[in-house]
């Protein structure tokens, strides 16, 4: 079972719907999960990041973590345009800083 | 706002060669980090960096690699004997923090080797 696994997508919608971005994972030991977004030919962009579980918000993302399924989501409200991307989460153990990487997922946000 | 910056931003050399791949880290950021993205696949952390030595290296971060910090601003990978399998993007990133909670990545540097 890989580490990691990310729906590569592509995803579309259309502007302003709810987009639902996820990711699950093997590895219990995993404490820190985070969500990147990066955009053609650019580095990886920090959006959220989360440490166990829960769930953290940040303006029109959010970002959820149920560490009994080992899933983690990232929801965008009102989606953008500009909120076209491939969206990769990437998680950690606590006790060091290799971070492990889904595929990620392309999304096309259509006007 | 201040970014890790990498050059440079496009790099082919030929089979066998040695590449240095150059980054600067944000300037109050500690610790220093490699990975790569082969095009279609994943992002592969190769190694991270502190106190002017490697922390942690994953098994792609064989004999072939290296890192150094040569002067207080500078960051950098160089592969000897580059192989057609090192095709990639390589971004470097930094933290303030040894969570790596909050890495920042450099706009990478795609080496094409031929």
């Amino acid at each position: 079972q890989k580490e990691v696994e990310q729906d590569p997508g592509p995803l579309s919608v259309p502007e302003g719907a709810i987009v639902s971005l996820n990711c699950t994972y093997s590895n219990s030991a995993f404490q820190y999960f985070m969500w990147y977004r990066q955009y053609s030919r650019k580095g990886p962009e920090l959006l959220m990041y989360t440490y166990s579980s829960g769930n953290k918000e940040d303006g029109r993302f959010t970002a959820q973590v149920d560490k009994s399924s080992k899933y983690i989501s990232l929801f965008i409200r009102d989606s953008q345009p500009s909120d076209s991307a491939t969206y990769l989460c990437a998680m950690r153990a606590g006790n060091n800083r290799k971070l492990i990487w889904g595929l990620g997922t392309s999304l096309a946000v259509n006007p | 706002e201040p970014e890790v910056t990498q050059t440079p931003s496009h790099q082919v050399t030929q089979m066998g060669q040695e590449v240095i791949l150059r980054c600067v880290p944000i300037s109050n950021h500690l610790y220093f980090y490699w990975y790569r993205q082969i095009l279609g696949q994943k992002v592969e952390f190769l190694v991270s960096f502190y106190n002017n030595e490697i922390s942690e290296k994953s098994e792609i971060f064989d004999d072939q690699f290296s890192v150094e910090r040569p002067d207080g601003s500078n960051f950098t990978l160089k592969i000897r004997s580059t192989k057609l399998e090192d095709s990639a993007m390589y971004f470097c990133a930094s933290s303030v923090d040894r969570a790596n909670t909050e890495a920042f990545f450099g706009q990478g540097t795609r080496l094409t080797v031929v």
